[in-house]
C-alpha cells in the first residue's frame, strides 16, 4: 500500500521567520501532491497542490517543492504568522481518492 | 456558499444505540466523502459517493452505513459501535470525485461508551 510520512511531528518557528515542513512518500504513481492545513476544532483546508510533472509551485506566501528523485515534498511558508499555527498534512492522489500523511504540528512563537 | 456543515458537533452514544451523522453542502458538488480521524492522526477515508452512488468503501465495518439521499446530503448511520470507534468524523465534498481540493466540514466528535 501507499506510505506517506513526515520527517518531524512538531515544528516551532518565530513569528516572521520562514517555515519548512517536509514529507516523504513511497508511491511514485501519484499524479498530484497536496498540502492541507487543519486548525484546532476545524476540518482540513486545502492550501496548495502540485502536479507530478512540476518541481515547484508558488501560492500566496506558500511554496511547494517536489523532488521525485528522492520522493520528497516540502511546504515553505514565508513570514510565518500566528494564524499559521496548525497541523499540516501532505496528501497524495490515487484514483478517486486522497491519502493523507501523518501531519506536522506547526507552532508560531511570538 | 462554500461551506460543508455537519451535525451534531458532538455525540455520545452507547454500544447498543443507533444514531446518525449528517452532512450537507450547497456548492453543487457531486462527490462526497466520509473520513475518520483519530487524535493526532491523519484523516482516513471511509466512503466516497459520486453522483449519489457509493463509489468507494474502504472495507469499513457494517456497523457504519452511509447514505446519500440527494446530491446535497450525506448521512452516516451508526449501530452497535465499539469504544475504538470514538473519533472525529469528517465529511468532505468536491466538484467531482478524486479532485485534489476537497472542502471539509468541521466534523462530528463521536464518543462511544
Amino acid at each position: 500500500g501507499e506510505s506517506v510520512g513526515l520527517h518531524l511531528p512538531t515544528l516551532s518557528v518565530q513569528e516572521g521567520d520562514n517555515s519548512i515542513i517536509n514529507c516523504a512518500y513511497s508511491n511514485s504513481a501519484s499524479d498530484y501532491f497536496i498540502w492541507y492545513k487543519q486548525e484546532s476544532g476545524k476540518g482540513p483546508q486545502f492550501i496548495i497542490d502540485i502536479r507530478s510533472n512540476m518541481d515547484k509551485r508558488q501560492g500566496q506566501r506558500v511554496t511547494v517543492l517536489l523532488n521525485k528523485t528522492v520522493k520528497h515534498l516540502s511546504l515553505q511558508i514565508a513570514a510565518t504568522q500566528p494564524g499559521d499555527s496548525a497541523v499540516y498534512f501532505c496528501a497524495l492522489r490515487s484514483p478517486g481518492q486522497l491519502t493523507f500523511g501523518s501531519g506536522t504540528q506547526l507552532t508560531v512563537l511570538p | 456558499d462554500t461551506e460543508v456543515t455537519q451535525t451534531p458537533k458532538h455525540l455520545v452514544m452507547g454500544m447498543t444505540n443507533k444514531k446518525s451523522l449528517k452532512c450537507e453542502q450547497h456548492m453543487g458538488h457531486r462527490a462526497m466523502y466520509w473520513y475518520k480521524q483519530k487524535a493526532k492522526k491523519p484523516p482516513e477515508l471511509m466512503f466516497v459517493y459520486s453522483y449519489e452512488k457509493l463509489s468507494i468503501n474502504e472495507s469499513v465495518p457494517s456497523r457504519f452505513s452511509p447514505e446519500c439521499p440527494n446530491s446535497s446530503l450525506l448521512n452516516l448511520h451508526l449501530h452497535a459501535l465499539q469504544p475504538e470507534d470514538s473519533a472525529l468524523y469528517l465529511c468532505a465534498s468536491s466538484p467531482g470525485q478524486g479532485l485534489v481540493e476537497q472542502y471539509f466540514g468541521p466534523g462530528t466528535r463521536l464518543t462511544v461508551t
